[in-house]
């Protein structure tokens, strides 16, 4: 597609259940990104995939927090046994080659109840 | 200390003013800058890049200061669609992620 697609756009989930956030980078965008913004803060990086190296996961929290990415393009954010304090909106971004030209999906904004 | 950080204002100009805000980042290892802009509730959207030398966008200038390790942006003739929140972003040596100051908001009124 012609940008970065997210889903869902929107996501309530009750404490204590699974979610499973996805992302479609830009065709041929080697480099992916998820970052999480929550209510009036700035964006923290969460993980980072360059084709086919391991991904940096520095950011994830906690071990309740997993990625993967398939095929070298759709990547699946997973939050187990989610918390309240999981609620933000997390931001995916591709880039060509990881070292300019991030563009940001418009992100699944979560809330946990 | 954050590794970027900016005032986060809001800085309030009424329309055609100039404005400039500045952010300083702590890793002296950065080798790449960036301006982004994020409207409310929406995704972050590139504004420029910031170059050595310096970089003009129309109505947007960008400057780097490496020896005093901060970054400037300058808009001219502010326009009511200027509103918005802008994020100083920094890109560090060998780690290839963004990492993004929280973001200065700026309110242009008529």
């Amino acid at each position: 597609g012609a940008g970065v697609s997210q889903s869902p756009s929107n996501k309530v989930t009750e404490k204590g259940k699974d979610v499973e956030l996805r992302c479609d980078p830009i065709s041929g965008h080697t480099a992916l990104y998820w970052y999480r913004q929550s209510l009036g803060q700035g964006l923290e990086f969460l993980i980072y995939f360059q084709g086919n190296s391991a991904p940096d996961k520095s950011g994830l929290p906690s071990d309740r927090f997993s990625a993967e990415r398939t095929g070298g393009s759709v990547s699946t954010l997973t939050i187990q046994r989610t918390q309240q304090e999981d609620s933000a909106v997390y931001l995916c971004a591709s880039s060509f080659d990881g070292s300019y030209g991030y563009t940001f999906g418009s992100g699944t904004r979560l809330t946990v109840v | 200390r954050k590794e970027v950080e900016q005032d986060p204002g809001p800085f309030n100009v009424p329309e055609g003013a100039t404005v400039a805000f500045n952010c300083t980042y702590s890793n002296s290892a950065s080798q790449s800058f960036f301006w982004y802009r994020q409207d409310c509730r929406k995704e972050p959207k590139l504004l420029m890049s910031v170059y050595s030398s310096g970089n003009e966008d129309g109505r947007f200038t960008a400057q780097l200061n490496r020896a005093s390790q901060y970054i400037s942006l300058l808009i001219r003739d502010s326009k009511l669609s200027d509103s918005a929140t802008y994020l100083c972003v920094v890109m560090n040596t060998g780690f290839q992620k963004l990492v993004f100051g929280t973001g200065t908001r700026l309110l242009v009124s008529p």
